[in-house]
């Protein structure tokens, strides 16, 4: 168990809804990381925060957003799904920024989007 | 922009044997971390091996080791003595160690590892 929960395991929707995947970070983790692992696109990097502030931005598409909350839970929204955004989407956590030592992120074991 | 490339797609190796994963990456930093994942049929991310880029010596863990070799740009993954439990997917991953800068993990596309009994 890294420490790191994600909500919920499992997601099922049609194309058009918007859906809210949720996080939350180990124990004194700052940062927060979005990834989206599909089979044609493979691991791929959404979005980060750190406490609170958005810090970088990946591959993410304009129908996706995030927010950290102060309690430093994160949620990724996404909208007007796809057939295509149907993945798995992890969440980490790392205690700071990069450049402080390993600053090792701590993988969720994800939610597994279905889009229909 | 950093790119990480894994040539092997899918691997076997049979139980107690040795196998190794190859892994390049192409940056213009002279300073970064490399890191190997395992993904289990549960697709839990699992970090097994981390390596600084300014250490010369190469990381190991347990029957986990890497070959690190910085003018390459190649950092590959030894396991020895194979186990059952060790089938997974296999990313190597690349992070910027500069601080202040984003922090975020560039992925290769994996090595699917078989392990025959």
């Amino acid at each position: 168990d890294s420490g790191v929960t994600q909500t919920p395991k499992h997601l099922i929707t049609a194309t058009g809804q918007r859906v809210t995947l949720r996080c939350s970070p180990r124990s004194g983790d700052l940062s927060v990381y979005w990834y989206q692992q599909s089979l044609d696109q493979g691991l791929q990097f959404l979005i980060q925060y750190y406490n609170g502030e958005e810090r970088a931005k990946g591959n993410i598409l304009e129908r996706f957003s995030a927010q950290q909350f102060p309690d430093l839970h994160s949620e990724l929204n996404l909208s007007s799904l796809e057939l295509g955004d149907s993945a798995l989407y992890f969440c980490a956590s790392s205690r700071g920024l990069a450049g402080s030592s390993y600053n090792e992120q701590f993988f969720g074991p994800g939610t597994r989007l279905t889009v229909l | 922009a950093q790119t990480v490339t894994q040539s092997q797609p899918e691997m076997s190796v049979q139980e107690a044997e040795t196998v190794t994963l190859s892994c390049t990456y192409d940056t213009s930093e002279s300073d970064y971390y490399l890191f190997w994942y395992k993904q289990p049929p549960s697709r839990q991310m699992i970090l097994v091996i981390r390596q600084e880029a300014y250490k010369q010596q190469n990381a190991t863990e347990n029957r986990f080791s890497v070959n690190f070799q910085k003018a390459a740009k190649s950092f590959s993954l030894k396991i020895s003595d194979s186990q059952l439990g060790d089938a997974a997917m296999y990313f190597c991953a690349y992070r910027t160690s500069y601080g202040g800068s984003q922090g975020n993990l560039i992925f290769g596309k994996g090595t699917k590892l078989s392990v025959k009994p």
